[in-house]
């Protein structure tokens, strides 16, 4: 069974386009995340959503909107797609936020290709 | 500003042999450190981790040292096996952001 799965795997668009990337957890966890990888390989945390509530949101253009229907889903919109958002998104997901002796479960990744 | 940092991209050992995998960070806030595993296509797969309150945590063929006062900590894998050649991330967190902060990566190759 998948603990943390995303869709789609491969994501290839237009400059300008919107698109959303869904991701949904079947561990029962709280808290989900977003994190981006980019071309130099870095994983960084974008949001995280604890029982459907906004807790983390770093510096990421509002053009990005995640979306939790409930704590099983966190969904990420991107608006107004730029070159730059070309990368690797992976959905995250943790059994409760602020514990750090619990580590978070990664999904596959999208590749987000923009031409 | 990069907290964690990986500072060997890559790394090759003879399978049989150990592996050691180094990570420094500059937060001293973190109190918990992980390891994660990535083979390519895949997202990263939890390794093990070490509380700031330990300077060891060992499993099975992993352990992971943690020397507070020079930042650094390090994977060391032994015997060293094939199926272990993956990237290896270093990643901290502090318990009051809930956040963690990966390092950029160390792959690795085990030859046979």
């Amino acid at each position: 069974d998948t603990a943390v799965s995303q869709t789609p795997k491969y994501l290839v668009t237009q400059m300008g386009n919107d698109k959303s990337i869904k991701c949904e957890q079947n561990l029962g966890h709280d808290t989900m995340y977003w994190y981006k990888q980019d071309s130099k390989k870095f994983l960084k945390i974008m949001f995280s959503y604890n029982n459907k509530e906004l807790i983390i949101n770093e510096t990421v253009p509002n053009r990005f909107s995640p979306k939790s229907p409930d704590k099983a889903h966190l969904n990420l919109h991107i608006n107004s797609l730029e070159l730059g958002d070309s990368a690797v998104y992976f959905c995250a997901s943790s059994q409760d936020f602020g514990m750090s002796n619990q580590p978070q479960h990664f999904g596959d990744g999208t590749r987000l290709s923009i031409l | 500003d990069q907290q964690v940092k990986q500072n060997s991209p890559s790394l090759s050992v003879q399978e049989g042999r150990i592996s050691i995998l180094n990570c420094d960070y500059t937060n001293s806030m973190f109190d918990y450190f992980l390891w994660y595993k990535k083979y390519p296509a895949e997202g990263p797969t939890f390794l093990i981790s070490i509380s700031s309150i330990k300077d060891k945590n060992e499993d099975g063929r992993f352990t992971v040292f943690l020397n507070k006062s020079a930042k650094h900590l390090s994977l060391h894998i032994v015997p060293s096996q094939p199926g272990d050649s993956a990237v290896y991330f270093c990643a901290a967190s502090a318990s009051n952001t809930g956040k963690l902060i990966f390092g950029q990566g160390t792959t690795l190759q085990v030859k046979p």
